[in-house]
């Protein structure tokens, strides 16, 4: 069955560090993958989208990377702040003409001041 | 300021009972999508529209749950009869799918139900 799995469920890190983040999956063949963050009590929130035969895509202090062979995402935040702390959630989505967006279970980030 | 409004915000109601949540997607926007979540499940897909037309309602319990465009400024998810099993934060969120393109998803703010 298809999964999409995000390495932990929470992450802790210091002011000023690089969060690496990371979404695998299987029996899948995504046309394109996105980042979203949730805050509580709101609903997600857009942040990046990589599609298949990219490899890289930045956005200011955020980093997507999507490797087809490895089956795998990394986002990372630079120069991460407190007010990153946030849960962060990959989406898959098969096609172009039928992205049913699938979501992967959630990192929640905690950057400590 | 365009954004997806779901109606109610919060919905407590009885076991047994219709439970009727809506969804304005954003003007202009040709997908629209159904999410719930819980804690123990994340966000899971219930059903997705192109242009008001069903493309996948697989992820519906299809004996109680019914999803609807009558137009298409208003989406409709509807749980009858409810059970507290079914108590979860509902998602409604729209995006525009141009050909060969992809869609970034706005969210609603969620409708909380919780079925005692």
């Amino acid at each position: 069955s298809q999964k999409i799995e995000q390495n932990s469920e929470a992450l802790n890190i210091q002011e000023g560090k690089t969060a690496t983040l990371t979404c695998n999956y299987t029996n899948y063949s995504p046309a394109y993958l996105q980042w979203y963050r949730q805050d509580p009590g709101r609903g997600p929130v857009f942040l990046l989208l990589i599609r298949e035969n990219e490899k890289e895509k930045r956005k200011e202090r955020l980093k997507v990377t999507f490797d087809t062979t490895l089956k795998q995402s990394l986002f990372h935040i630079t120069a991460s702040q407190p007010a990153d702390s946030a849960t962060y959630l990959c989406a898959l989505s098969r096609s172009d003409n039928n992205n049913d967006m699938r979501f992967g279970a959630g990192t929640r980030l905690t950057v400590k001041p | 300021d365009a954004r997806v409004t779901q109606t109610p915000r919060h919905k407590v109601t009885e076991m047994g009972q219709e439970v009727t949540m809506r969804c304005q997607p954003i003007l202009g926007h040709n997908t629209v999508f159904w999410y719930r979540q819980t804690m123990m499940q994340g966000l899971e897909l219930l059903a997705y529209f192109r242009n008001r037309a069903p493309l996948d309602d697989s992820g519906m319990p299809k004996d109680r749950f019914s999803a609807e465009m009558p137009d298409a400024t208003l989406a409709t998810l509807k749980i009858q009869p409810s059970e507290p099993r079914d108590s979860a934060v509902y998602f409604c969120a729209s995006g525009l799918a141009l050909t060969g393109g992809a869609t970034e998803a706005f969210f609603g703010q969620g409708t909380r139900l919780t079925v005692v």
